[in-house]
């Protein structure tokens, strides 16, 4: 079955420190992958995603992910934590099987608490 | 430009009671989509609209009718609501670029208890 890990309910990281989210997937071919950050009472919000080409994706607010397909992984990276980047945050990986439309499967999400 | 907005942001219902979450769009995206997000479990696709006039089934569709009423507008609705249905609701949108390419935007969620 298709599925996205996110091995850590929570990460806590200093401020200043820097931040690595872990995501896993296990889908066949070449997915398209994605982060989303969710703030408290808010939707989710695109962040970066990986398409194909340079395996260091950058997004928004700084974040970037490192797309390493020998281990399915699309981990989510920044090099300076902010106490503002505190929120849930999730994976999604969209398989190419789906006949291109962009149905997502999302992980479980990861807490991230950055403390002052 | 408002993005996605859904209404109402909070319902309360009794079990077997009916009502409909409502979602808008004004980016002029072809595809539309229904979640629902559970503690611990992320998001999960209920029903999802490639474009105006059609839908398709998701990974939890039981319990749910969708309605695609034109192409800013994707309806979720509860026949008769039972408290396993209690959960935030997310309506997205995307469409897709010249490469083929979909981003998922999505709306500020409608929190349903059902008691």
């Amino acid at each position: 079955a298709q599925s996205v890990a996110q091995p850590e309910d929570q990460v806590n990281v200093a401020e200043g420190n820097p931040l690595t989210v872990k995501c896993t997937y296990s889908v066949s071919g070449n997915p398209y992958l994605f982060w989303y950050v969710q703030y408290p009472n808010r939707g989710l919000q695109f962040l970066l995603k990986y398409i194909t080409g340079d395996n260091l994706v950058k997004g928004s607010y700084g974040f970037e992910a490192e797309f390493n397909k020998s281990q399915t992984s699309f981990h989510l990276k920044k090099p300076s934590a902010l106490v503002s980047d505190s929120a849930l945050y999730f994976c999604a990986v969209s398989p190419p099987q789906w006949g291109g439309y962009n149905k997502l499967i999302f992980g479980a999400g990861t807490r991230l608490a950055v403390h002052p | 430009n408002a993005g996605v907005t859904q209404t109402p942001k909070f319902q309360v219902l009794k079990t077997g009671q009916s009502m409909t979450l409502q979602c808008a769009q004004d980016m002029n995206h072809n595809s539309m989509y229904w979640y629902r997000q559970d503690p611990g479990m992320g998001l999960r696709l209920i029903y999802y609209s490639a474009s105006e006039g059609t839908t398709d089934k998701g990974e939890v569709p039981n319990g749910y009718n969708v309605s695609r009423l034109n192409k800013r507008e994707f309806s979720l609705r509860l026949e008769s609501a039972a408290p396993s249905q209690t959960s935030v609701y997310f309506c997205a949108s995307s469409h897709r670029d010249r490469v083929g390419q979909e981003t998922q935007y999505f709306g500020p969620g409608t929190r349903l208890l059902v008691l």
